[in-house]
């Protein structure tokens, strides 16, 4: 079975431009999840998806960040316009259902650093 | 909100040296509690977990004890290797809108020297 998988593994931007991360969770898992790690910090949730659906986008920092999942399948998280603060690790996770008892998988992430 | 609290890295041992990394946390109810580990370029591994008070955890060496009386779920391994180099991420979750996501703390880099 495939993991998650993320990408770019590196991105490198100048503030002002525009970034696509893209997510490919583990095929059958409905339930996807972004988290990033900003300036050596805490990992924090930004959203989570039902299939193509956005259950809980608390986490978004604000309107800057558009994640989409169409089709319920892979997800891409836009950063537009992109500020120095965005650079970070971000992470995406997915399970099949909405509890630990089904597992949680992380991909390697997206290391976004904006100069 | 909830919240986790580990000791602040980095963290350097010799090989085949005890290991403790501490972690406390604050949370309403009675969260599960995690350990995961990132070791390099790879993605977040769960290392173990305890799901109530006084359980423990275990995995490669590694354990931790969910202790509700001091908040606490410290990571202990008794003897390190060099292999055991990575960042360690103590984690709860907590529930939100009927699904589980996951209170992180800041992550400690650990280094071991052969």
């Amino acid at each position: 079975e495939a993991g998650v998988t993320q990408f770019p593994s590196h991105s490198v931007i100048e503030k002002g431009q525009t970034v696509t991360l893209r997510c490919d969770p583990i095929s059958g898992h409905d339930n996807l999840y972004w988290y990033r790690r900003v300036m050596g910090k805490e990992i924090k949730f930004l959203l989570h998806f039902v299939k193509e659906s956005k259950q809980d986008e608390s986490g978004m920092p604000n309107n800057r960040f558009l994640a989409e999942r169409t089709g319920g399948t892979y997800s891409t998280l836009k950063v537009q316009p992109a500020e120095l603060e965005d650079s970070g690790v971000y992470f995406c996770a997915s399970s099949h259902g909405q509890g630990f008892a089904y597992g949680y998988t992380f991909g390697s992430g997206t290391r976004l650093t904006v100069v | 909100g909830d919240s986790v609290t580990q000791m602040e890295g980095p963290v350097t041992l010799s090989e085949e040296a005890f290991l403790t990394i501490n972690c406390t946390y604050t949370a309403t109810g009675y969260p599960s509690l995690f350990w995961y580990v990132q070791y390099p370029g790879e993605g977040l591994q769960l290392l173990l977990k305890a799901t109530k008070a006084d359980d423990k955890g275990s995995n490669k060496g590694f354990e931790a004890t969910y202790r509700k009386e001091t908040t606490s779920f410290h990571l202990e391994k008794g003897s390190v290797q060099v292999s055991d180099s990575a960042v360690y991420f103590c984690a709860l979750s907590e529930i939100i809108q009927g699904a589980q996501k996951l209170v992180f703390g800041q992550g400690t880099r650990l280094t071991i020297n052969p």
